[in-house]
């Protein structure tokens, strides 16, 4: 049985402060592992790791894969009242189909207050 | 270039009816999927197209379908809705070659109350 667990669900910080948002899984098959932040509507796409300790890096976002432990943490430094959102884990892999799907966590709200 | 476009944004039915949501893919892209994220939920997988077949299929009821079209843009169709039908209908597209580039890119989705 697939499964993405993410924490915490839901997370009230200030701005400036540093986040660590966590997301764990079990799944067979695993080819990738990607992050996604929904603010609205559209999840918009923000990392994909593949591979176990490399960190990937975007500004004041970063995230990395530890396959061994099945875990992936996305760090936000500095954050802004613009990084408000939820924050969504999802796993490629190949559960019974023949190209992959994505099987999401719950999502982790961030709330930044000024 | 445009993203992935979905119509309509909103739609309210009453149960039993049935719907029709739509989903043109980023240029380029050949691969559709439709997820339903309920609220305070992550979006979860219903379907999977790629040149116009069907490639995946997630634990939903037989009430639920989907169709992709030669210009790669794809349907979902729900028959006899339920309540618990309501949700936001999201479509991803993606290149889906090799993982590295198997990013799935989404829409804005599709708002759907049933009364």
């Amino acid at each position: 049985e697939d499964k993405v667990v993410q924490s915490p669900l839901s997370l009230v910080v200030h701005e400036g402060d540093t986040v660590t948002l966590n997301c764990s899984y079990e799944v067979t098959n695993f080819r990738s592992l990607l992050w996604y932040k929904q603010e609205k509507k559209a999840p918009t796409f923000l990392f994909m790791l593949t591979s176990s300790g490399i960190e990937k890096k975007s500004g004041r976002l970063s995230s990395i894969l530890d396959k061994k432990e099945l875990f992936s943490i996305l760090n936000i430094t500095a954050t802004q009242t613009g990084d408000s959102a939820v924050y969504l884990c999802a796993v490629d892999w190949l559960g019974g189909t023949s190209y992959g799907k994505l099987t999401f966590g719950q999502g982790t709200i961030l709330t930044v207050h000024p | 270039d445009a993203g992935v476009t979905q119509s309509p944004t909103h739609l309210i039915k009453t149960r039993g009816q049935h719907v029709t949501l739509r989903c043109s893919p980023i240029s380029g892209h050949k691969s559709v999927s439709w997820y339903q994220q309920v609220l305070g939920q992550g979006p979860q997988f219903i379907f999977q197209y790629y040149e116009k077949e069907e490639r995946g299929r997630g634990n939903f009821p037989d009430r639920f379908s989907a169709r992709q079209f030669p210009n790669y843009s794809s349907e979902l169709n729900v028959n006899a809705l339920l309540l618990g039908d309501s949700a936001l209908y999201l479509c991803a597209s993606s290149l889906l070659q090799a993982v590295a580039k198997n990013i799935q890119y989404f829409g804005a989705g599709t708002r759907l109350s049933v009364l």
